[in-house]
């Protein structure tokens, strides 16, 4: 049981590049979401999903597109890379409505600089 | 308004020293909380839940007030190893007896307070 993964771990992209961060679980959790954190700033909801086919915005969605195909997996893309985007970005998943814990669970994170 | 709002810290205490961190939500539709410790270039860690008869665990005491929107954290007899960052949970998860999930399901946390605990 891996819990949550992500890739890669670190990035250097150039201003206009385009990428997709991966974040993958092994939980069969319902509840899966992404967030960014920048100093000072604590951690803001990008985009989330209450399961595969249902994804919402967060507090700061644009800049980025998510899907939710699967259960296990929940990436999320920068369309046209910003230096605005350099930040910590981290995954998380949870199971609410099947286990009623709201623990969240966190990947290690992607450290992501925009040049 | 944010939705979540902490004290903002930093803290620094010695080692021993009792410290207490606050939050307060503005949504009054928000069901459950919690306190998530991060440590420096680490991923959050639940800490513990917060109920409204209060609850504790070992050195750590956490609060909850929905009249006042309110929680907090007490630590007591501060150790090195406690130095941190706190953060306050807030979920607002829709909870039916069906179970039905709705896209305004989120959880949202506060900025953090960090605690440095001084020898």
């Amino acid at each position: 049981n891996a819990g949550v993964t992500q890739t890669p771990k670190f990035q250097v992209l150039k201003t206009g590049q385009s990428m997709t961060l991966q974040c993958a679980q092994d939980m069969n959790h319902e509840y899966m979401s992404w967030y960014r954190q920048d100093p000072g700033m604590g951690l803001r909801l990008i985009h989330y999903s209450v399961g595969a086919g249902i994804t919402d915005q967060g507090e700061v969605p644009n800049g980025y597109n998510v899907s939710r195909s699967t259960t296990e997996d929940f990436p999320l893309r920068l369309l046209s890379a910003a230096p605005s985007q350099t930040s910590v970005y981290f995954c998380a998943s949870s199971n609410p409505w099947t286990s009623g814990s709201y623990e969240q669970y966190f990947g290690p994170g992607t450290r992501l600089t925009v040049t | 308004r944010k939705e979540v709002e902490q004290d903002p810290g930093p803290f620094n205490v010695p080692e021993g020293a009792t410290v207490a961190f606050n939050c307060t939500y503005s949504n009054s539709a928000s069901q459950s909380f919690f306190w998530y410790r991060q440590d420096c270039r680490k991923e959050p860690k639940l800490l513990m839940s917060v109920y409204s008869s209060g609850n504790e665990d070992g050195r750590f005491t956490a609060q909850l007030n929905r009249a006042s929107q309110y929680i907090s954290l007490l630590i007591r007899d501060s150790k090195l190893s406690d130095s941190a960052t706190y953060l306050c949970v807030v979920n607002m998860f829709s909870i039916s007896p069906s179970k039905v999930k709705t896209s305004y399901d989120k959880v949202i946390f506060g900025p953090g307070t960090s605690l440095s605990v001084i020898p």
